[in-house]
């Protein structure tokens, strides 16, 4: 059974700061890994899907890295600004039936970003 | 582009009363749609999906049906519910590579 943990819980960090979210899983053979974000009462905002093939994937400030062989994943915000204070969710899919894949969801780290 | 709606953003239930959510996609056919509930301070937990109209999975035995009767809409019911129900509830889509999108969710509230 696949388990998805991220550390830490909760991250508070000034503002311009340069910071990485860290998500490890237990089962390496996955198909790949989505990066979200959860505003506090809305849904998740997907950040970086990263194949299994790759190594990283990069939208603006924030690089996602993947390393399978060591059942690791990290999210790594540039610069980091109020507006990124959220929290962040990191998933792997796994075999329901079929084509289905549900996912498995780390507890999420929230960041804050101080002003 | 694919997109999904849920609605309504924001509902309060006395308990016993029925309940139905829905959620619709666009810019795709034939999806695999998920219903997920996310309870105060825990994890997402997935309760159904489907792989086309009329096909149903159920992964948590509960007080809670999901029905898919078009391509696009999958609605989540309840005859009557509990206590236990409210919560944040969340459909997505399956897209390309295993690639999910969200909805916006539903915040349940049964008092």
């Amino acid at each position: 059974k696949q388990e998805v943990t991220q550390i830490p819980a909760a991250l508070s960090v000034p503002e311009g700061e340069n910071l990485v979210l860290n998500c490890s899983f237990t089962d390496s053979a996955i198909y790949n890994l989505q990066w979200f974000r959860q505003d506090p009462g809305k849904g998740l905002t997907s950040l970086l899907l990263i194949q299994s093939s790759q190594r990283e994937q990069t939208s603006g400030r924030l690089n996602a890295s993947l390393d399978k062989s060591s059942g690791r994943s990290t999210l790594y915000i540039a610069a980091s600004q109020p507006g990124d204070s959220a929290t962040y969710l990191c998933a792997v899919p796994f075999l329901s039936s079929g084509s289905a894949r549900q996912l498995t969801f780390g507890s999420g780290t929230q960041l804050t970003v101080l002003p | 582009s694919q997109t999904i709606h849920q609605w309504p953003a924001t509902l309060v239930q006395p308990v016993g009363s029925p309940l139905s959510l829905e959620c619709t996609v666009e810019g795709t056919s034939n999806p695999n749609l998920y219903w997920y509930r996310q309870a105060a301070g825990r994890g997402l937990q997935l309760l159904f999906y489907s792989v086309g109209i009329g096909q149903i999975s159920s992964e948590v035995p509960q007080n809670l049906s999901a029905s898919r009767p078009q391509d696009r809409q999958f609605i989540l019911s309840s005859k009557k519910l509990l206590l236990s129900d409210s919560g944040f509830y969340l459909c997505a889509l399956q897209g390309a590579n295993y690639g999910y999108t969200f909805g916006s969710g539903t915040r349940l509230t049964v008092v």
